[in-house]
């Protein structure tokens, strides 16, 4: 079975440019997340999606933040426009629809540096 | 105060050494627990996963959750340089109540 797929896995980009990240979850599995995990931190959820609607989007900082998932399967992220403190890994996760909270699968992840 | 707190260590032990990793909680609510094991440049894996309080063991691993002192531990036996990692405590109220990490513990097994 193949595992969470992400792109690009790195990207090095100028503060106020744009970035935008792709997740493609495991066959599947209904429920998507996006994590932040700046250095030396655990992973913070930004968003979660099940099949291609919102649950919880409460630590998405909106105002330059957005994601969406098409047609319930892949993901894309992004960041419009980028700020040195998001300077972190983004990972993405999947996890099945009756799966508990410790079914999740988490890609590779991209590591982003704002510069 | 961060709900989930977890030294980060780094932790350095010798080989075949017994390894301790502990987290305390401040959210009642929390009732599964999890442990994630990190590599360096790669995404967390779950290495045990428990609902409520008790021990669960999974070969040379141990989980522990002592929910009236808020606390759960992870213990290694006969600990391996391969064992050398991040460890991330992990929480949850359960159903699709987001899922808290700590901040991770860096271990290096010395062989």
């Amino acid at each position: 079975e193949a595992g969470v797929a992400q792109s690009p896995r790195y990207k090095i980009i100028e503060k106020r440019q744009s970035v935008a990240f792709w997740c493609n979850p495991i066959s599947g599995h209904a429920t998507l997340y996006w994590y932040q995990q700046i250095l030396g931190q655990g992973p913070k959820l930004l968003i979660q999606f099940q099949n291609n609607g919102v649950v919880d989007d409460s630590q998405l900082p909106k105002d330059r933040f957005s994601a969406e998932r098409l047609k319930g399967v892949d993901s894309t992220l992004k960041i419009q426009p980028a700020k040195l403190e998001d300077s972190a890994v983004y990972l993405c996760a999947s996890s099945p629809l009756a799966g508990g909270p410790g079914t999740q699968y988490f890609g590779p992840g991209t590591r982003l540096t704002v510069l | 105060q961060k709900e989930v707190e977890q030294d980060p260590g780094p932790l350095s032990v010798p080989e075949g050494a017994i390894v301790s990793l502990n987290c305390t909680y401040s959210n009642s609510a929390f009732q599964y627990f999890m442990w994630y094991r990190q590599y360096s440049r790669k995404g967390p894996e779950l290495l045990m996963y428990t609902y409520s309080s008790g021990n669960k063991e999974d070969g040379r691993f141990t989980a522990q959750v002592d929910k009236s002192s808020k606390y759960i531990s992870l213990f290694i036996r006969d600990s391996q340089p391969s064992d050398s990692a991040t460890y991330l405590c992990a929480m949850s109220g359960g159903g699709y109540q987001k899922v808290t990490f700590g901040t991770g513990t860096k271990l290096q097994v010395i062989p």
